[in-house]
């Protein structure tokens, strides 16, 4: 069981938009700190999406957003292509375990 | 370029220890934190530690706290994470990952360890 909830898969068609929550409680999004969002490509390490809750790292096509609110986070994904068939995950910090945390990932699949 | 190479993967018996590492370049190693991640076979991403190579400052998860031990060397650029007893739940694959601190996320990622662990 994830400190974070998320879906465990998502769906979509090529160019449509799709979000991921991230739901988490008190401790950690609803203590204010940051969600961090990963994408891992089928056989490959995670790679920074979203940090702070809302920003991309240089070369993420802005085709990804975050947004942040209470105690829980979204990924939003517009224009849906083939290659963001992915797993990805949200993380953020929790006070209470003195530690990060990860959620337990979404499944896309675009169909 | 900022690169984390880890150490190639690893068979082993229960029972085995084991330390395997991952190697920073192109950044301050000494002034960023350095994460270790686990990914079981099919599961998703665990957070098990993290490092600050300046000093050793290092925290663990509840879940992996006993469990393993994070280490550095910061003469050698390398952050280590060992195990004394293995056991066959520890197979996996085990990625490092480096973070300006607790709170920024985790922004270049090692290409993983892959450890199996079976009799």
């Amino acid at each position: 069981q994830s400190v974070l909830t998320q879906p465990p898969s998502v769906s979509g068609a090529p160019g449509q938009r799709v979000t991921i929550s991230c739901t988490g409680s008190s401790s950690n999004i609803g203590a204010g700190y940051d969600v961090h969002w990963y994408q891992q490509l089928p056989g490959t390490a995670p790679k920074l999406l979203i940090y702070g809750s809302i920003n991309r790292p240089s070369g993420v096509p802005d085709r990804f957003s975050g947004s942040k609110s209470g105690t829980s986070a979204s990924l939003a994904i517009t224009g849906l292509q083939a290659e963001d068939e992915a797993d990805y995950y949200c993380q953020s910090y929790d006070s209470s375990l003195s530690g990060c945390v990860f959620g337990g990932g979404s499944k896309l699949t675009v169909l | 370029e900022v690169q984390l190479v880890q150490s190639g993967a690893e068979v082993k018996k229960p029972g085995e220890s084991l330390k395997i590492s991952c190697e920073g370049s192109g950044y301050s190693f000494t002034t960023d934190w350095l994460a270790w991640v686990r990914q079981m076979p099919g599961k998703g991403l665990e957070w098990m530690g993290i490092i600050y190579p300046g000093d050793s400052d290092t925290r663990y998860s509840p879940s992996f706290q006993g469990q393993v031990t994070i280490s550095a060397d910061k003469s050698i650029r390398t952050a280590y994470l060992q195990w004394s007893s293995l056991k066959s739940s520890d197979t996996g694959i085990y990625y490092c990952a480096r973070a300006y601190d607790m709170l920024t996320g985790l922004w270049h990622w090692g290409q993983g360890t892959r450890l199996t662990v079976s009799s």
